[in-house]
């Protein structure tokens, strides 16, 4: 299994400011996802995080909006720039091994944009 | 990826067994499927997961008939604790792939 810890684990922000979001994982794992859940919704998968390379983005979101990094197999980060109330959501990190069935998700960034 | 079809929410009784139906008619050959759990607050959390007929752990058994056009998970013996969001999901275990998730059960355990 893998534990994941994620900072900050909520945040109150200003429109048209950005926010960083850390994921550290403690250990090495292939794959590396986002996810953004508003609220009472289900996960919407934002991108995936490739370790070395741009992301791949999911239909809607782009990396102007999400810019994401992945500097390691232990750690990503996913910055929500120029905010506004409709990015108030849960953001969570996700992640799976090649091979694996399972995949282990993170608590969660709850973001609220006034 | 197949979709899922699963019931919105759900009411129960502690003590009570509970099973909760996932229709996923359009299932390809190599699709798993997979349950996971989400608490309020908390990311989901994997329940378990099965190809046919019928899987067990220590949560939960899934049930899944030979066509695999759908799947039941079973919950024995609820407690208030059980109170959850329970996706279905189909597919998603090729590698390099990220879970889709659909709308999910609210499963809400009275005492």
């Amino acid at each position: 299994s893998a534990v994941i810890s994620q900072k900050p684990s909520r945040d109150i922000c200003q429109r048209g400011t950005s926010l960083t979001i850390q994921c550290q994982v403690d250990s090495q794992v292939t794959m590396m996802f986002w996810y953004r859940q508003q609220p009472g919704q289900s996960l919407t998968l934002i991108a995936t995080a490739n370790q070395g390379s741009e992301a791949t983005y999911e239909s809607g979101f782009v990396i102007d909006k999400f810019p994401i990094s992945r500097p390691n197999l232990t750690f990503s980060t996913l910055t929500v720039s120029n905010m506004s109330p409709e990015d108030s959501s849960i953001y969570l990190c996700s992640v799976r091994d090649l091979g694996g069935y399972e995949q282990y998700f993170g608590p969660g960034t709850r973001l609220t944009v006034t | 990826l197949a979709k899922t079809t699963q019931p919105i929410s759900m009411d129960s009784y502690e003590g009570q067994e509970v099973n909760i139906t996932c229709s996923h008619n359009n299932i390809a050959t190599n699709d798993y499927i997979t349950w996971y759990q989400q608490f309020p607050s908390q990311g989901p959390r994997f329940i378990i997961q099965g190809y046919k007929t019928k899987v067990t752990n220590e949560v939960a058994s899934l049930f899944i008939p030979a066509d695999r056009k759908s799947s039941t998970l079973s919950l024995p013996r609820v407690s208030l604790s059980d109170t959850a969001v329970y996706y279905c999901l189909v597919g998603g275990t090729q590698a390099g792939t990220a879970l889709i998730f659909g709308k999910g059960t609210t499963l809400s355990v009275s005492s």
